[in-house]
């Protein structure tokens, strides 16, 4: 089963405007952590910001923010004022405790790509 | 500022070659991972270690080995390459100590990848 759902495989948005990432996640686990990172087109993965499973606000970084709603098991990514750099793929991850053991999984990801 | 590196960047080699892919950190992390990546997919853990002389097998089945006999130096080894292992592989370390055994928060630093095409 799948542990981490991205279901947009491709995103295409105007500059300036805001944009929603989709992730959706399953787990049994009551402790857990939920990651976005952002891999350009030069492909290192770049840490964007981070939820833990008992934090009771939605985590923020910046133009960076994670709408958590923990009944739906989802963590959208929401980009505030989209720039052209933020052109690349984005992946959702859970980090929980796999048989004795912190494992971090990823989604399929999603290529964001904002236009002029 | 993450401080972990990966060498070679790109890596074209013929099948049969023996070929390490380098990683290296110089944060004294002692978690360290390799990620294997397909163009435009998700990554997938193949090895992590959790220190010295500790490595353990990921999530996809994977025919390289790693070694960990420092700290900071983590080594992917194939002994003979074939095509199916073109992919790109990404590094990642991180250091849990300070936030306990069963922190969530633990966050990755990734190299810039190795980026492997066998012919």
């Amino acid at each position: 089963a799948q542990k981490i759902t991205q279901t947009q495989p491709g995103m295409f948005v105007q500059e300036k405007e805001a944009v929603t990432l989709d992730c959706t996640y399953d787990t049994s686990d009551p402790s857990y952590g939920l990651f976005w990172y952002k891999q350009p087109s030069s492909g290192e993965m770049i840490f964007l910001i981070y939820q833990g499973s008992y934090d009771q606000q939605n985590a923020t970084e910046g133009r960076y923010s994670l709408n958590f709603q923990k009944a739906r098991k989802s963590a959208n990514l929401v980009i505030s004022a989209s720039q052209l750099g933020d052109s690349a793929m984005y992946f959702c991850a859970m980090r929980e405790l796999i048989q004795g053991a912190q494992k971090l999984v990823f989604g399929q990801g999603t290529r964001l790509t904002i236009n002029p | 500022e993450a401080d972990i590196y990966q060498t070679p960047r790109y890596l074209v080699i013929g099948t049969g070659k023996k070929i390490t892919l380098e990683c290296s950190q110089t944060m004294g992390h002692d978690k360290m991972y390799w990620y294997q990546q397909d163009p435009g997919m998700e990554l997938h853990l193949i090895h992590y270690s959790y220190g010295v002389n500790s490595t353990e097998k990921g999530d996809l089945s994977s025919e390289s080995t790693v070694s960990r006999i420092r700290t900071e130096h983590f080594p992917l080894t194939l002994e003979s390459a074939r095509p199916s292992h073109t992919s790109q592989y990404l590094c990642a370390s991180s250091d849990p100590d300070r936030l306990g055994p069963l922190a969530t928060n633990e966050k990755l630093f990734f190299g810039s990848g190795t980026q492997l095409s066998v012919l």
